[in-house]
């Protein structure tokens, strides 16, 4: 069974500049997540993807958003870097078309610098 | 806005001892999971609860939910160099997509042989 992984692992960007980062969903589980992690701070949900389609979103702009594909891996893109996106940005997988149970699994996370 | 508190922030204690961290909420939620996460990786599910008062025990980890299912506790009974880490608690909201989970800043543990 693979786990759920992440590229890149770190990157430095400069503002203004946009990023797409990627993400394999764990072996069986079509839903996605995105978080974003600041540093001392607990993740935030970005947003969620579900059978290719956009299925929730937290409290961040329209210069954040994703894509999912048909073998259920996921890309997030930031448009117009801010230093404040410096953060690690972590993708989670489940099992979905159930309730939320919670029990996500977490890629290590892309750490992303933006100067 | 449904917060997740955790205290303490920051616990340093030596090998042996035993801990409690806290997790509370003014927010009712349909279950609340607790996960840890080390440096330069993602955050691993440790366990979910579900059940208002229910208890769940994980070797030397005891995880309380309670009873209003607003909050909840994991205590630690003689703690190891290995246990250290960053604590998270999360909670998913009543109607919630999946894979949509609150959570709060995390208690960082640092245990010290």
């Amino acid at each position: 069974e693979t786990g759920v992984t992440q590229s890149p692992t770190h990157l430095i960007k400069t503002r203004g500049q946009q990023v797409t980062l990627r993400c394999s969903s764990q072996s069986g589980h079509n839903t996605v997540s995105w978080y974003q992690q600041a540093l001392g701070q607990g993740p935030q949900f970005i947003f969620q993807y579900y059978r290719e389609e956009e299925n929730g979103r937290g409290n961040f702009p329209p210069r954040f958003s994703g894509l999912q594909f048909p073998n259920y891996s996921s890309e997030l893109n930031v448009n117009a870097l801010e230093l404040d996106d410096s953060a690690l940005y972590l993708c989670a997988s489940c099992p979905g078309g159930g309730r939320n149970t919670g029990e996500l699994f977490f890629g290590e996370g892309s750490r992303l610098t933006v100067l | 806005t449904q917060l997740l508190e955790q205290s303490p922030q920051f616990l340093s204690i030596q090998e042996g001892e035993n801990l409690t961290v806290y997790c509370n909420s003014s927010s009712v939620f349909s279950s609340l999971q607790w996960y840890r996460q080390e440096p330069g990786e993602g955050p691993v599910l440790l366990v979910t609860v579900v059940t208002g008062g229910e208890v769940k025990k994980l070797k030397r980890l005891t995880f309380q939910f309670g009873d209003a299912r607003k909050d909840s506790s994991l205590h630690i009974t003689a703690a190891q160099p290995g246990d250290t880490g960053l604590y998270l608690c999360a909670g998913a909201r009543y109607g919630g997509s999946q894979g949509n989970l609150i959570f709060g800043k995390g208690t960082k543990l640092s245990v010290k042989p």
